[in-house]
């Protein structure tokens, strides 16, 4: 049985650009979060994704996005990347909307913003 | 503004003592309280979790206890093992509006040393 998995592991991209990351959740699993961990930081929470569509979302601008699909995997968006973007990004998935139950974590992507 | 603090950043204990890890938060509404841990190059992994309404939760080697008035909970290691050294997060929950997500703390590094 498969855990979450993301993709790639880690980028390298400059300031201006766009980027798309992935994740695949846990079998089983309907609903994915993702967060942002800064260096030294606790994970951020970014927004919540069930039944396709965005359920939840942290204090983060709309240069971030995400999409589901209907097989429940998800993908996370960012726009004009900033230096500050650089940090690892942490795909969650959990059974059901409310997060009362464990959620399992990919490994992250690594994102470094040059 | 931090509502969720872990003032250690790292904790170093021998094997087979205690290890505690504390957590303090300011938001009298988180009602739900989790402890991950965290391995390098991996995501975090739920380790316990407890319920405003309850003061301990056990789970064999880990108890986490919850102080609603100090607002302050704290994870006992009991033996500590070697396998143990990692970043441990406090993240904590309420409902706001039909809308739950977890605010994390900033990890503390626990190394037990054989």
């Amino acid at each position: 049985d498969a855990g979450v998995t993301q993709s790639p592991t880690h980028l390298i991209k400059t300031r201006g650009q766009q980027v798309t990351l992935r994740c695949s959740p846990k079998s089983g699993h309907d609903t994915v979060s993702w967060y942002q961990q800064a260096l030294g930081q606790g994970p951020q929470f970014i927004f919540q994704y069930y039944e396709e569509e965005e359920r939840q979302r942290g204090n983060f601008p709309d240069r971030f996005s995400g999409h589901q699909f209907p097989n429940y995997s998800s993908e996370l968006n960012v726009n004009a990347l900033l230096l500050g973007d650089s940090a690892l990004y942490l795909c969650a998935s959990s059974l059901g909307q409310i997060i009362y139950n464990e959620q399992f974590f990919g490994p992250g992507t690594r994102l470094t913003v040059l | 503004d931090q509502q969720v603090k872990q003032n250690s950043p790292s904790l170093s204990v021998q094997e087979g003592r205690i290890s505690i890890l504390n957590c303090d938060y300011t938001n009298s509404m988180f009602d739900y309280f989790l402890w991950y841990k965290k391995y390098p190059a991996e995501g975090p992994t739920f380790l316990i979790s407890i319920s405003s309404i309850k003061d301990k939760n056990e789970d064999g080697r880990f108890t986490v206890f919850l102080n609603k008035s100090a607002k302050h909970l704290s994870l006992h290691i009991v033996p500590s093992q070697p396998g143990d050294s990692a970043v441990y997060f406090c993240a904590a929950s309420h409902n706001a509006g039909n809308n739950r997500k977890l605010i994390w703390g900033l990890g503390t590094s626990l190394a037990v040393n054989p």
